[in-house]
């Protein structure tokens, strides 16, 4: 069964960091587009950043600069680091495989395979 | 940016009975580029419907997707007790946005 688990969730300051993890079974998360996709109180559902199996990354404007999408091959594993988290960054964050392309800070296309999602929880 | 409006916010049914879904578009999704998930509480979601109108691998037929333009339907033909959950859509003709959600609960 395919299958992704997030972990790294939890409570950050304003301007704190946190590092959230995606272990992938039954998928190579390096032979994938895998995406970072949040739910937040004000926003709703909202893609956050991508990485295409060839490595390229692409954000949105809304995290660009301040986040950093990135994989371990030997693990399997994706990773998003967030820094200088705001209050508005709370959100349940999951990780998912995309179907699609992106360009620039647009991407273009669907999730096919989500996890059950970590909570990112930023207080001011 | 294309907003999608999910309507009504909750859906009260029955085991048994029909649902029919409304996901409205503020611009035009080209190419019927449109989508739904299920979320049950606590889980992961789970892609439904794509292109849409196309089950995903292993989705029931009770589920369908319709509409282009701007106004796409999900319909499920006899709601299973397994089918009450969130409900999202999400376009990709031009970046992506998602819906708000639609509620389906048990009346």
């Amino acid at each position: 069964e395919v299958q992704l688990v997030e972990s790294g969730g939890g409570l950050s300051q304003s301007g704190g960091s946190l590092r959230l993890s995606c272990t992938a079974s039954g998928l190579t998360v390096s032979s994938n587009y895998m995406s970072w996709v949040r739910h937040t109180p004000g926003k709703g559902l909202e893609w956050v950043s991508v990485i295409y199996s060839g490595g390229s990354t692409y954000y949105a404007d809304s995290v660009k600069g301040r986040f950093t999408i990135s994989r371990d091959i030997s693990k399997n594993t994706l990773y998003l680091q967030m820094n200088s988290l705001r209050a508005e960054d709370t959100a349940v964050c999951y990780c998912a495989r995309f179907v699609g392309h992106c360009v620039s800070s647009s991407c273009y296309g669907y999730f096919d395979l989500w996890g059950r999602g970590t909570l990112v929880t930023v207080s001011s | 940016e294309i907003v999608l409006t999910q309507s009504p916010g909750t859906l009260s049914l029955s085991p048994g009975e029909r649902a029919t879904l409304s996901c409205r578009a503020s611009q035009s999704v080209s190419s019927s580029y449109l989508v739904w998930y299920q979320q049950k509480l606590g889980r992961a979601p789970r892609l439904l419907i794509y292109g849409a109108s196309s089950r995903a691998t292993g989705i029931p037929d009770r589920f369908s997707g319709s509409g282009s333009g701007t106004d796409f339907t999900l319909t499920i033909s006899r709601l299973e007790p397994e089918d009450f959950a969130v409900y999202y859509c999400q376009q990709y003709g031009s970046s992506l946005t998602f819906g708000g959600g639609t509620k389906v609960e048990i009346k």
